[in-house]
């Protein structure tokens, strides 16, 4: 696809359930970025990927938080034990090289609206 | 440590107007500063950068934003206000020159009234 694409768009857990949410880079995107966007807020950096090296992990909340991308591709995002303050929209957006350069910029998802009963 | 403050939760305007939208940073060092947009259930798209050099950055869709240094501000600009324009902006900010810790402000929201 010519765009980032996450799924599901829409989840919905049970307090203690765990997901799983799942984002499609640009192909051949080097760095992707994962942000925690609460209703009314603006998006807070979670963590991000240079390829398969999760180079910081700093804005993820708790421990229950987890994110890989095994083969520097598609990236998963899980959040164990869900819990209602984790309900957010969850944004993916990758870009083809880690700087901010103005040759460079960052493509957005749509985002998973995770809502936790 | 970084911060950016937009002034105004809900901006309202009637079409043909100047859009003005607000935002004033805080970096220690020489920022790099982001206006996204963002249309309900779609993603933030990058609607312009400051990054080194002059001052006045234009973007896509007619809007432009002003670096001003001495006023720690990069307000957002359009001279005539669409229709198509309604949507929320977001006003950002790096002090790392890069993507992995920018910080984005709460969001204003614009309205275009007909």
């Amino acid at each position: 696809g010519a765009g980032v694409s996450q799924s599901p768009r829409y989840k919905v857990a049970k307090r203690g359930q765990d997901v799983a949410l799942r984002c499609d880079p640009i192909s051949g995107h080097v760095s992707l970025f994962w942000y925690q966007q609460a209703l009314g807020q603006g998006p807070e950096f979670l963590t991000y990927f240079q390829n398969e090296a999760q180079l910081d992990k700093s804005g993820l909340p708790s421990d229950r938080f987890f994110a890989e991308r095994p083969e520097g591709s598609v990236s998963t995002l899980k959040i164990q034990r869900t819990q209602q303050e984790d309900s957010a929209v969850y944004l993916c957006a990758s870009s083809l090289r880690l700087s901010g350069a103005s040759t460079d910029t960052q493509y957005f998802g749509p985002g998973t609206r995770l809502t936790v009963l | 440590a970084q911060s950016v403050t937009q002034l105004g939760s809900h901006v309202s305007v009637s079409e043909g107007a100047l859009v003005l939208l607000r935002c004033n940073y805080s970096s220690s060092v020489p920022p790099y500063l982001f206006w996204y947009v963002q249309y309900p259930n779609q993603g933030l798209q990058l609607l312009l950068k400051y990054t080194t050099g002059a001052t006045l950055v234009k973007g896509i869709n007619g809007f432009e934003a002003e670096f001003k240094k001495s006023e720690t501000s990069f307000h957002l600009t359009k001279p005539s206000a669409h229709m198509s324009d309604a949507a929320e902006y977001f006003c950002a900010v790096s002090d790392s020159g890069g993507y992995q810790k920018v910080t984005f402000g709460t969001g204003t929201k614009l309205q275009v009234i007909p």
